[in-house]
Formats: C-alpha cells, sequence, structure tokens
C-alpha cells in the first residue's frame, strides 16, 4: 500500500508570494492533518480535514487555509508569504478523525522563502 | 494552551550505551504518543500508551506513561547508530475535538 505522498517536496518562494502544497493520503483514508515544523517551534497543528469538511483548527493566522477533495486528496495554501512561514509541511493521515487512530505522515515539503 | 517540555533537547552517545529521554506537561493528556523522524521524512509512530502507570517494550526501546497521564519517558537500551534521529512525544486530548499536540523533539546521535 502506497504511503502518504507531498508535492512538491522543496520550494522556494519570495515575500508576498503565494503557495499551494498537495497532500495524498493513504488510500482508504479520509482524514488528513497538516503540520508547521520549524527548529524553534517544533510541529503545530495547522488544521485537520474529514469527508471535506475542515474538522478541527489550529493557532495560525488566515493566510493558512485548506481544503479537501472528494478523494481525500488536500491541499493548503499560504498566502502573501513571509519569512518566518520557511518550514517543513507535513501531512499526516489516518482512517477516521478524531481519536487515538495511528497518523501516518507523509515526508513533507519543505518551504523556503526569501 | 497544552505544552509538552521534552529533555534533553540534544543528545550525543557512544554506540552500546543507554539513554532516557524524557516527556512532560502540567496538562494531563488521554494518549501519549512517541514517534521518530529521521532526515528528509516525516515522523513514524512508535508506540501508543494510554493508561497511567501503562510500560511498552519494543525491542530495546520502553516506554512509560506516568500514573497521572502528565509525563512519559523513553528508555534505549544497548543504543545503536540506526538509533539516531530525532525522538517526538505527542499528547492527545480533546475528546471529540482530539488533538495532538508535539514537543519539540530529542535529538539523538548515536555514534559507532
Amino acid at each position: 500500500k502506497a504511503g502518504v505522498t507531498q508535492t512538491p517536496r522543496y520550494l522556494i518562494k519570495t515575500r508576498g508570494q503565494q503557495v499551494t502544497l498537495s497532500c495524498s493520503p493513504i488510500s482508504g483514508h479520509r482524514s488528513v492533518s497538516w503540520y508547521q515544523q520549524t527548529p524553534g517551534q517544533g510541529l503545530q497543528f495547522l488544521f485537520e480535514y474529514f469527508s471535506e469538511t475542515q474538522r478541527n483548527k489550529g493557532n495560525f493566522p488566515g493566510r493558512f487555509s485548506g481544503r479537501q477533495f472528494s478523494n481525500s486528496r488536500s491541499e493548503m495554501n499560504v498566502s502573501t508569504l513571509e519569512l518566518g512561514d520557511s518550514a517543513l509541511y507535513l501531512c499526516a493521515s489516518s482512517l477516521v478523525a478524531r481519536g487515538r487512530e495511528t497518523q501516518y505522515f507523509g515526508p513533507g515539503t519543505r518551504l523556503l522563502v526569501l | 494552551t497544552q505544552l509538552l517540555e521534552q529533555s534533553p533537547q540534544f543528545l550525543s552517545i557512544q554506540e552500546g550505551e543507554n539513554l532516557t529521554v524524557y516527556c512532560n506537561s502540567s496538562s494531563v493528556f488521554s494518549s501519549l504518543q512517541w514517534y521518530r523522524q529521521e532526515p528528509g521524512e516525516g515522523p513514524v509512530l512508535l508506540v501508543t500508551v494510554v493508561t497511567g502507570g501503562e510500560v511498552k517494550k519494543l525491542k530495546r526501546l520502553t516506554f512509560q506513561f506516568g500514573d497521572a497521564r502528565k509525563d512519559s519517558s523513553l528508555h534505549i537500551t544497548a543504543a545503536q547508530p540506526g538509533d539516531t534521529g530525532l525522538y517526538l512525544c505527542a499528547g492527545g486530548s480533546g475528546g471529540s475535538n482530539y488533538k495532538l499536540t508535539f514537543g519539540k523533539g530529542t535529538l539523538l546521535t548515536v555514534n559507532p
């Protein structure tokens, strides 16, 4: 069974631009969560989608948004990029939303904002 | 805001040594997970503990959940270079609004 895939793996943008990252969950998984990982703050939860609906949201500004499609693939968008948005963006999929089910992480997209 | 503090932040040891990393919080969690992350990869789940005082063993790794479900430890016996990586703990809470809160991790280097 294929794992979680994320595209692109690496991305360089400049301040003020916007970016869209993509995540394809494990087949059959309906929940997708997004995280931002930085050396200073560690792994921080962005949001979770289940059946095309946002079910949970972390403490990030409105510049960070996401969506989920009917095939469970998810995208996250960051508008008006800032230097501090440079990070590894991880998505994780699980069978169902809420509870103690295992989250399977993708390899991440490393975003560098210049 | 729930916080998980991991210590030490960095650990460099020789092959064959034992080590313990800690994960502490002032908050109670319904579950505690440990992950290992290798360079260029996402975190991989090692174990989930859910009961206060629970101890789980995974080969040379021993995980313990504190009695009050506020802290956890990971002990590695006879560390090997393959154990090198970033070890993350994550606390689960929120009931119907379940969310994982991650610690910042312990970066372990095992030298041959």
